[in-house]
């Protein structure tokens, strides 16, 4: 398997530009979901998927759209791109859980570096 | 909302044991506490789960007292490696079913020859 896959590693954009961030996974996961990670500090939610066709709110939403056509897929939409949206963005998996525990673990993409001028 | 509290760093050198703190005072009852290890331009990585008491892999144990406030993650005989970003998550689960991970700003620990 190759796990989480993220393209591109890294992207430059100018102010107003739009993009969207690839994202997939090959291990059937249910649930996906997007952080974004800023110098110094943690994982920030910005939207999740708890299955093909179904897509919700993070913490950070604003900026940003998504959709889940399939499993596999859950690509982040940057509409127009501001300079406070220079991060590092981490897509996440991880098997629909129950009360908790074990599946709750998420396995992560290697990100994707994003500059906005 | 349950949050977490670690030390922002801690030196470490190689062959010690090294015990990394974090306070959840708010966890839920069904909530798991989770430790996640991050190197520099990679994404997190699971390091071990647990809910009461002690869990052990082959990586790591964890502590959880029984009041469930506060976990101690243990990492024996840390090498070079080891240096990393430790962060300590408790589960916050949404209506829609989803476990969103609440990240803090973690404990950079750094290990020196």
């Amino acid at each position: 398997n190759a796990g989480v896959t993220q393209t591109p590693k890294f992207q430059v954009l100018k102010t107003g530009q739009s993009m969207t961030l690839q994202c997939a996974q090959d291990m059937n996961h249910e649930y996906m979901s997007w952080y974004r990670q800023d110098p110094g500090m943690g994982l920030r939610l910005i939207h999740y998927s708890v299955g093909a066709g179904i897509t919700d709110q993070g913490e950070v939403p604003n900026g940003y759209n998504v959709s889940r056509s399939t499993t596999e897929d859950f690509p982040l939409r940057l509409l127009s791109a501001a300079p406070s949206q220079t991060s590092v963005y981490f897509c996440a998996s991880r098997p629909a859980g129950g009360a908790g525990g074990p599946r709750d673990t998420q396995y992560f993409g290697p990100g994707t570096r994003l500059t906005v001028l | 909302l349950a949050k977490t509290t670690q030390p922002i760093s801690m030196d470490s050198y190689e062959g010690q044991e090294v015990n990394i703190t974090c306070s959840h005072n708010n966890i839920a009852t069904n909530d798991y506490i989770t430790w996640y290890q991050q190197f520099p331009s990679q994404g997190p990585r699971f390091i071990i789960q647990g809910y009461k008491t002690k869990v052990t892999n082959e990586v790591a144990s964890l502590f959880i007292p029984a009041d469930r406030k506060s976990s101690t993650l243990s990492l024996p005989r840390v090498s070079l490696s080891d240096t990393a970003v430790y962060y300590c998550l408790v589960g916050d689960k949404l209506n829609t079913g989803f476990q969103k991970l609440v990240f803090g700003t973690g404990t950079r620990l750094l290990v020196s020859p």
